[in-house]
């Protein structure tokens, strides 16, 4: 049961230009969502992160957008640099989860060629 | 930077072992967690652990697995008879308190080989 997706598996951008990764949720329970990034032999680092009640957060080059009516989220990372190629997370977590555990996407795999 | 510590890096058993994971929480984290990612998979709650015991655990996180926090600063999991599908990375997580709960800072991870 996934409770929540990334479609898209790999997505390729040029440096300088916009990443846009998406993600889908369908438990209209869920009123915290994050975005993690994992290079290779390294845990998730977290990214940035929304509440329920709001529809975007920005920290820097990374902003979060939340459409609850759609239950879609997607990070927008601009100017995208190569140091920004990883694989990104989706996760989110339920309101009525007492032990707070994280939902997870399969992940985007995000390359940034120069 | 506080980071969370894993340990070994890579663990190699037989099936029908028992093995135990261990992790090093950022130190003044209250809140505990393992996942697990099988290769190709997602990452995957296994369980939490606040105040010395389970607050929450999968449907993974059956009668072979248990979780400890034997002193102030380990938290370990226990395998206590390992399967070949028990291959898995696993993360152990933790967060501050209850306000920055969702916030989990994750360790590098153990990758566990069952042959």
């Amino acid at each position: 049961d996934q409770q929540v997706k990334q479609n898209s598996p790999s997505l390729s951008v040029q440096e300088g230009r916009i990443s846009i990764l998406n993600c889908d949720y369908t438990n209209s329970m869920f009123d915290y969502f994050l975005w993690y990034k994992k290079y290779p032999a390294e845990g998730p680092t977290f990214l940035i992160s929304i509440s329920s009640i709001k529809d975007k957060n920005e920290d820097g080059r990374f902003t979060v957008f939340l459409n609850k009516s759609a239950k879609h989220l997607s990070l927008h990372i601009v100017p995208s640099q190569p140091g920004d190629s990883a694989v990104y997370f989706c996760a989110a977590s339920d309101v009525s989860n007492s032990g707070y555990a994280l939902n997870f996407g399969k992940g985007t795999s995000l390359l940034v060629t120069p | 930077e506080p980071e969370v510590t894993q340990t070994p890096s890579h663990q190699v058993t037989q099936m029908g072992q028992e093995v135990i994971l261990r992790c090093v929480p950022i130190s003044n984290h209250l809140y505990f967690y393992w996942y697990r990612q099988i290769l190709g998979q997602k990452v995957e709650f296994l369980v939490s652990f606040y105040n010395n015991e389970i607050s929450e655990k999968s449907e993974i996180f059956d009668d072979q697995f248990s979780v400890e926090r034997p002193d102030g600063s380990n938290f370990t999991l226990k395998i206590r008879s390992t399967k070949l599908e028990d291959s898995a990375m696993y993360f152990c997580a933790s967060t501050l308190d209850s306000i920055a709960k969702n916030i989990q800072y994750f360790g590098a991870g153990t990758r566990l080989s069952v042959l």
